[in-house]
């Protein structure tokens, strides 16, 4: 049981490029979710998928895009990277559908950097 | 909008010693408060967390409260050790659209031998 992972770890990438961050959950939850982590910024939620086929824009969803290809899988893309979106990507998930009230399992996390 | 406000973002401290962080959150309508740890290189783990319908709760040298009257609460951890050392952080469920936890900004937390 891996529980949260994701990939790459590590990711440099030039402005204009573009990425997909890969986040899979064997935990069999229906929720995941999209944050990221910039210092003295705490977690930000950049996009969330409360079942699989939905997904729903968070706090900070600007330049960003997401799939939840299927219950195990949400993925996050950066079509044209930013240095702003230079941060810490984690992904996370919950077993329930009732997202504001259910525990989180975070994964690693991927370190980029848009130079 | 809502926010959460956590105090201190550093504390240092002997091991053995307590260590208290502290909360604040501004929705009313907030249900569900759960703490987590975050190692270096790591993702955060949940360690303890509270609903609204609990004052206390605790977990051996762990402990949280909840005032939801003047909307804070608060981590606790007794006995410190070197392993408690991490960054931590609190967080209050959200209503609405914009997702579920709103983050405080982290407590980095240093237990010295």
């Amino acid at each position: 049981n891996a529980g949260v992972t994701q990939t790459p770890k590590f990711q440099v990438l030039k402005t204009g490029q573009s990425m997909t961050l890969q986040c899979a959950q064997d935990m069999n939850h229906n929720s995941m979710y999209w944050y990221r982590q910039d210092p003295g910024m705490g977690l930000r939620l950049i996009y969330y998928s409360a079942s699989e086929g939905t997904t729903d824009k968070g706090e900070v969803p600007n330049g960003y895009n997401v799939s939840r290809l299927n219950k195990r899988e949400f993925s996050l893309r950066l079509e044209s990277a930013a240095p702003s979106q230079t941060s810490v990507y984690f992904c996370a998930s919950s077993s329930g559908t009732i997202i504001h009230t259910d525990t989180q399992y975070f994964g690693p996390g991927t370190r980029l950097t848009v130079l | 909008g809502e926010n959460v406000e956590q105090h201190p973002s550093t504390l240092s401290v002997q091991e053995g010693d307590s260590a208290v962080i502290k909360c604040t959150y501004s929705d009313s309508a907030s249900n569900y408060f759960p703490w987590y740890k975050q190692e270096l290189g790591k993702g955060p783990q949940l360690i303890i967390d509270i609903r609204s319908n609990v004052g206390e709760k605790k977990d051996q040298r762990i402990a949280v409260t909840l005032n939801k009257t003047a909307k804070h609460f608060s981590l606790h951890i007794t006995e410190t050790q070197p392993e408690d050392s991490a960054v931590y952080f609190c967080a209050a469920s959200r209503q609405g659209s914009q997702g579920n936890l709103i983050f405080g900004k982290g407590t980095k937390l240093s237990v010295k031998p």
